[in-house]
């Protein structure tokens, strides 16, 4: 059965970088994409970006460009960089797995997240 | 970007009741759409894909219908692990958008 353990500092200093990683276990890393999710009382659930394998990425223009994701498949990890913290990236923020799938007649693939990370707290205050 | 209604916000409900919860998107996903439980303290967990498809392992009193912008989760008989917020998300386009979710509380 597929898990994802996550990590990474808790307590940011407003304009510091929130680094988070997540290993996948039991699984598979190839034929997926991997997401970074954020959640917090103001902003609920709140979509950051994707990775698939090869590296390509897709990220939450809200994020004004302060957002970098990586991977190293070679430990099934990915991971999160996001840079100039301020109090408003104050949020839990989950890994998962995206799952796409073509069905027969759509144009375009669906994408779910199936498996998720427990969650990081991050709090940013000085 | 698209945005995603739920209602009701809240709902108080008893074990063994019929409840459906609704999602409205603001422009038409065919049937893109996503459901979530999140359980207090933990992460999201997939119910629900393409609008009416189930996850593995998802019990069958949950069901999802609906197209282009009017989407339901019914739960037909609750149980009281049940008890939980609900979200929409949409996988149309990107980015991808949650609704802010539905609490199902007794």
């Amino acid at each position: 059965q597929v898990q994802i353990q996550q990590w990474g500092a808790g307590l940011l200093k407003p304009s510091e970088t929130l680094s988070l990683t997540c290993t996948v276990y039991g699984g598979s890393f190839s034929g997926y994409l991997w997401s970074w999710i954020r959640q917090s009382p103001e902003k609920g659930l709140q979509w950051i970006g994707d990775i698939n394998e090869n590296g390509s990425t897709n990220d939450n223009p809200s994020l004004e460009s302060r957002v970098t994701i990586s991977i190293d498949t070679s430990k099934n990890q990915f991971s999160l960089n996001l840079g100039s913290v301020t109090a408003a990236d104050t949020a839990v923020y989950y890994c998962a797995r995206v799952r796409v799938w073509y069905q027969t007649g759509h144009m375009y693939p669906y994408y779910y997240r199936d498996v998720w990370g427990i969650g990081t707290t991050v709090t940013v205050s000085s | 970007d698209i945005q995603m209604t739920q209602s009701p916000a809240s709902l108080s409900a008893s074990v063994g009741d019929r409840v459906t919860l609704t999602c409205r998107a603001s422009q038409d996903i065919s049937n893109y759409l996503n459901w979530y439980q999140q359980r207090p303290g933990k992460a999201p967990k997939l119910l629900i894909y393409a609008a009416s498809s189930f996850h593995s392992g998802v019990p069958s009193r949950f069901s999802g219908s609906g197209s282009g912008t009017h989407f339901t989760l019914t739960i037909s008989s609750l149980q009281p692990e049940d008890f939980a917020t609900y979200y929409c998300q949409q996988s149309f386009s990107t980015p991808p958008t949650f609704g802010g979710g539905t609490n199902v509380e007794i």
